[in-house]
């Protein structure tokens, strides 16, 4: 079954230093979105991403971040100066199509720990 | 956002059904109601969506009440596997999911 792949599992960083989260979403898939989660809170929207462009972000998603599609496999989430904050589990989702007649599909995850 | 409400835990016995609630009084004819799950320490997994009609696929299935304004997601005969937080979701077309703090589902074996 097809499936999202997000690396690296574990990333610990210095607080300051540029991170860049990297995910293959489904070959197929058009529609592309990053989502965090923080230790025992909620699942949070940070961005959606299509036809290259962002097409929605969220008040989270400030200037330290940006997504790029580089080479049309794979999908990536750059935050350029690593807050203490950021510490959390980001979560890349793809779709097939837009609308809410289709489901999303998650990676695995990865932890970021900011030191 | 239109809002949904679970119950914050619910258990069950292995090899049992299992009947998550979900209330969403608010919700609009264009809403799709979507089911996800996360099991410790992975990313959210589909479950199963609908609009009106009940909906059957091979994890779950989906009662939707004649008012759409609650919805039951059953699992037919829980495993350990099913151990989860379990989100009920609105879709309204709006491109991003909006996570609640959903069901944590226990399975006493």
């Amino acid at each position: 079954e097809p499936e999202v792949t997000q690396t690296p599992s574990h990333q610990v960083t210095q607080m300051g230093q540029e991170v860049i989260l990297r995910c293959v979403p489904i070959s197929n898939h058009l529609y592309f979105y990053w989502y965090r989660q923080i230790l025992g809170q909620k699942v949070e929207f940070l961005v959606s991403f299509y036809n290259n462009e962002i097409s929605e972000k969220s008040e989270i998603f400030d200037d330290q971040f940006s997504v790029e599609r580089p080479d049309g496999s794979n999908f990536t989430l750059k935050i350029r100066s690593t807050k203490l904050e950021d510490s959390a589990m980001y979560f890349c989702a793809s779709q097939r199509e837009q609308g809410p007649n289709t489901e999303a599909f998650f990676g695995q995850g990865t932890r970021l720990t900011v030191v | 956002d239109a809002k949904t409400t679970q119950p914050n835990s619910m258990e069950s016995n292995e090899e049992e059904p299992v009947h998550l609630p979900c209330n969403h009084s608010t919700i609009s004819g264009t809403d799709y109601i979507h089911w996800y799950r996360q099991l410790p320490s992975q990313g959210p997994e589909y479950v199963i969506h609908g609009l009106t009609s009940n909906v059957n696929n091979r994890m779950a299935s989906l009662a939707i009440a004649e008012d759409r304004k609650s919805s039951t997601l059953i699992l037919h005969r829980a495993t350990l596997r099913d151990a989860a937080v379990y989100y009920c979701i609105l879709n309204f077309g709006n491109e991003k999911l909006t996570f609640g703090t959903g069901t944590r589902l226990t399975i006493i074996p």
